[in-house]
Parts: structure tokens; sequence; C-alpha cells
């Protein structure tokens, strides 16, 4: 156990809907960050919040977007899907200062 | 911005053989961090370990060992003597100190036969 948490492990979901994806990070560490991992194009960084703050930004769609609230969980909004944004969505947490980051177990997003 | 290069994107040995997954990472940075993490077929993406850009020193845990080098910016990964439960993909990642994102690389599938 990462010490990540992440809800819900499945969501299937019609196109044109809108999902929230939420992650709990490990206690003590104030990075999160978010990833999707999808069978064409590996494992793609979307965004990355430090401390309730926007700290990088990776190839996150318009219709996606994020926010890690004060007791530093963070959402991640999925809005207008298309079936290709079937994929498995992982948040991660790591301490200050480049240190590893420890997944969660994912949520699988299954949009038809 | 950073790249993680995982050219091999299979690998199929028999258990107890040694096989080696390479590395290659591109940065503008003097100060990084390189990774490597498991993802074994239950989907979960465990931390395997982790190397800074100041510290090439070669690391043994177990069976596994990894091999910094900067001159060839390589930080390849070895199990020796593998075993089934070694089956998985295996992922290189790079983080740069002034950029904050993780880069992972397209990921090794390894595949170790009984």
């Amino acid at each position: 156990d990462s010490g990540v948490t992440q809800t819900p492990k499945h969501l299937i979901t019609a196109t044109g809907q809108r999902v929230t994806l939420r992650c709990s990070p490990r206690s003590g560490d104030l990075s999160v960050y978010w990833y999707q991992q999808s069978l064409d194009q590996g494992l793609q960084f979307l965004i990355q919040y430090y401390n309730g703050e926007e700290r990088a930004k990776g190839n996150i769609l318009e219709r996606f977007s994020a926010q890690q609230f004060p007791d530093l969980h963070s959402e991640l909004n999925l809005s207008s899907l298309e079936l290709g944004d079937s994929a498995l969505y992982f948040c991660a947490s790591s301490a200050p200062g480049g240190t590893e980051a420890f997944f969660g177990q994912g949520t699988r997003l299954t949009v038809v | 911005a950073q790249k993680v290069t995982q050219a091999q994107t299979e690998i199929s040995v028999v258990e107890k053989e040694d096989v080696t997954l390479d590395c290659v990472y591109e940065t503008r940075d003097t100060t990084y961090y390189l990774f490597w993490y498991k993802q074994p077929p239950s989907g979960e993406l465990v931390f395997l370990i982790r190397r800074n850009s100041f510290d090439e020193q070669n690391e043994i845990s177990g069976r596994y060992s990894w091999n910094f080098q900067k001159s060839t910016s390589s930080f390849n990964f070895t199990i020796t003597a593998s075993q089934v439960v070694d089956s998985a993909v295996y992922f290189c990642a790079l983080s740069e100190y002034n950029n904050n994102d993780m880069r992972f690389g397209a990921g090794t599938r390894l595949t170790v036969k009984p």
C-alpha cells in the first residue's frame, strides 16, 4: 500500500459527460501529480500541484482541470468526455525536493 | 524539456536468465533525479529506486542492480536470475530540479517464462 488513495477505482460513463476523480496523498506529502495511462500514449504527465498551487502542467486537455484543496486532497475533473479519454488515471504524491512519487491504484475510466 | 527513452518495447526471457532494461535520458539541468518503477499485471505503479545526478554509484538491491552513467546519459536496470514474478512493465522516469513534472519513458514489458 503506497498510502495514496484514489476513488473511484472504476468509472463507466457516456460520451459528453463530466466526471471527477479524487486523490488523497500520503500523509505529509505536499505535491500531487496526475497522470493518464492509455494503451497508445503510455504514461502521460497531466498536471502537478504543490500545497494548493499549480506547479507544472503537461499534456492536459482544456476539457480537463484539477485542483488541490487546503487539506491537500486533489480532484481531477474531466468534462465533455470522448471515447479517447478512456484510460487509467493515476494520482501520485511526493514530499518536497525531487523525491520519489508514490502512486495510487489508479482510476480506470471507460467512456462508452 | 526532459526526455526518457526506453528503446526496448518488450523483452522475453526464461527464468533464471539475467536481463538488462535500458534507459537513456535527456536533460539540460545539472541537477536531476532518475527513477525506476514497476507495473505488475495488477496495474499499480511500484517505486523501485531513485538516483540523483550527483550520485553515480551503482546500486544493488537483492537481484536488482542499477548502472547510472552520466557520460552516456543512461540509467540501466539489471535483474539477475529472473523469476516469473518479475514479469511486469518497467518504467524509467526523470525529474528535473527546476521542473517539477516527472517524465516517464514508454516502458519495457518484461515477460519471464518458467
